[in-house]
């Protein structure tokens, strides 16, 4: 069945660091991938989103790029602030026919000062 | 701001009590969803609903009932709490097309004790 794997946490970087968190997919089809984020005491936010191969998802600073050859959706950003402190999730969403996405157990980023 | 509404934020329940967590969404999505976060293991998909009188199980919902009367509620109940049931509870939605991010309530955070 479909899946979503994560780099395990938690990652702690220094301000100004680079961040990766790793997330690969298993799944038939074509499926929509996701990253979301929580803050502490919230619930989940959608971050950024790819709907097909090649394609990369930005927001506030974050990509990911869709690749379908290794079945993969980085989440990066070049330099990290102590605001993005978070647990990043990563999700599919298989289409057509699919209501369910399927999520990764999350990582957990903390941002050093 | 309008979005997904979740009710009570916190609660303490005795082994045994039911209780009811109301989630109340204003987009006029299709789609609602129960989840649980548990520590170390990501969201588990409780039950879902595929839109007004529908209800369907996912990943774990022994222990739980739900009901979607009015398109915009997606009510999860507890007959009997146990302590195993004592998580942090998020009620999600979406919009009809596969790659729309789901947009999640601010949680429920259950105790059974």
């Amino acid at each position: 069945g479909d899946s979503v794997t994560q780099m395990e946490g938690p990652v702690t970087l220094s301000e100004e660091a680079f961040l990766t968190i790793n997330c690969t997919y298993t799944a038939t089809g074509y499926p929509s991938l996701f990253w979301y984020v929580q803050y502490p005491g919230e619930g989940l936010q959608l971050l950024l989103k790819a709907t097909k191969a090649d394609d990369k998802g930005s927001n506030k600073g974050f990509e990911a790029t869709y690749r379908k050859e290794t079945t993969s959706f980085h989440l990066e950003k070049g330099s990290v602030q102590v605001s993005d402190s978070a647990v990043y999730f990563c999700a599919l969403s298989r289409s057509p026919g699919t209501y369910k996405y399927i999520f990764g157990t999350g990582t957990r980023l903390k941002v050093l000062a | 701001n309008a979005g997904v509404t979740q009710t009570p934020k916190f609660r303490v329940l005795k082994t045994g009590q039911s209780m009811t967590l109301l989630c109340a969404q204003d987009m006029n999505h299709e789609y609602m969803y129960w989840y649980r976060q548990d520590p170390g293991m990501g969201l588990r998909l409780i039950h879902y609903s595929v839109g007004e009188g529908t209800t369907a199980k996912g990943e774990v919902p022994d222990g739980y009932n739900v009901s979607r009367l009015k398109k915009q509620n997606f009510l999860l109940g507890l007959e009997s709490a146990a302590p195993s049931q004592t998580s942090v509870y998020f009620c999600a939605s979406r919009g009809d097309a596969a790659n729309y991010g789901y947009t999640f309530g601010s949680g429920t955070r259950l105790t059974v004790v």
